[in-house]
């Protein structure tokens, strides 16, 4: 099936820094992926839409300089914290369309990223 | 906007009974209604999905029932085993590269 690796599973970072999440489809094309913050005992909130070759759309709200996204290949999009700040602390957890079960319509989560800003 | 609510938010059972979760939608143009398991520090998994021109799809011990007109769809677990305890979200989706809505969540808890 369908399988979508996210990494890293966890990282803790400093004030100020700037971290990358890697999402990739393991075993098929992702012609969009879908980037998704989730704080704790919430439901998935949608950051934004990456689609290969064109920049991200970002939904109402979400900070396009913060929360930098390349989906630069059909198997690879990036989420990169700038400047990270405590208040960014959170679950992020990618998702990409194609291939697999449901491929038209469904969707296949990464395992998330719990990012800890110190 | 588009909205999906989604009840109860905490269900408790006890093992071998049924749980039942349930959400509605806003978007008549919705056409696809999926269903994932979230366990703890873990991304969603899909575990079954139902398409606008089904009233029902079962999956083994799992079934998913869909009313279009009233624009709502449950999830029926059957035999609820403790390895079912995680949090289940539905979520509705107008396909393709629609974004997808998802409900608030229902956190389930399966008794031994």
């Amino acid at each position: 099936g369908a399988v979508v690796s996210q990494h890293p599973s966890r990282v803790i970072c400093k004030s100020g820094t700037s971290v990358k999440i890697e999402c990739r489809s393991l075993d098929f094309q992702a012609t969009t992926m879908f980037w998704y913050r989730q704080f704790p005992k919430q439901s998935l909130m949608l950051m934004a839409t990456s689609n290969e070759g064109s920049k991200a759309t970002y939904e109402q709200g979400v900070e396009k300089d913060k929360f930098l996204i390349n989906h630069a290949s059909l198997t690879l999009s990036t989420l990169t914290v700038t400047s990270a700040h405590p208040e960014d602390s959170s679950f992020y957890i990618c998702s990409a369309r194609g291939g697999g079960q449901g491929a038209v319509y469904g969707y296949t989560f990464g395992s998330g990223t719990r990012l800890t800003v110190v | 906007g588009e909205n999906v609510e989604q009840h109860p938010s905490t269900l408790s059972v006890q093992e071998g009974d049924s749980a039942v979760i349930k959400c509605t939608y806003s978007d008549s143009a919705s056409n696809y209604f999926p269903w994932y398991k979230q366990e703890l520090g873990k991304g969603p998994q899909l575990i079954i999905d139902i398409r606008s021109n089904v009233g029902e799809k079962k999956d083994q011990r799992i079934a998913v029932t869909l009313n279009k007109t009233a624009k709502h769809f449950s999830l029926h677990i059957t035999e609820t085993q403790p390895e079912d305890s995680a949090v289940y979200f539905c979520a509705a989706s107008k396909g393709g590269g629609f974004k997808t809505i998802f409900g608030a969540g229902t956190r389930l808890f399966v008794k031994a």
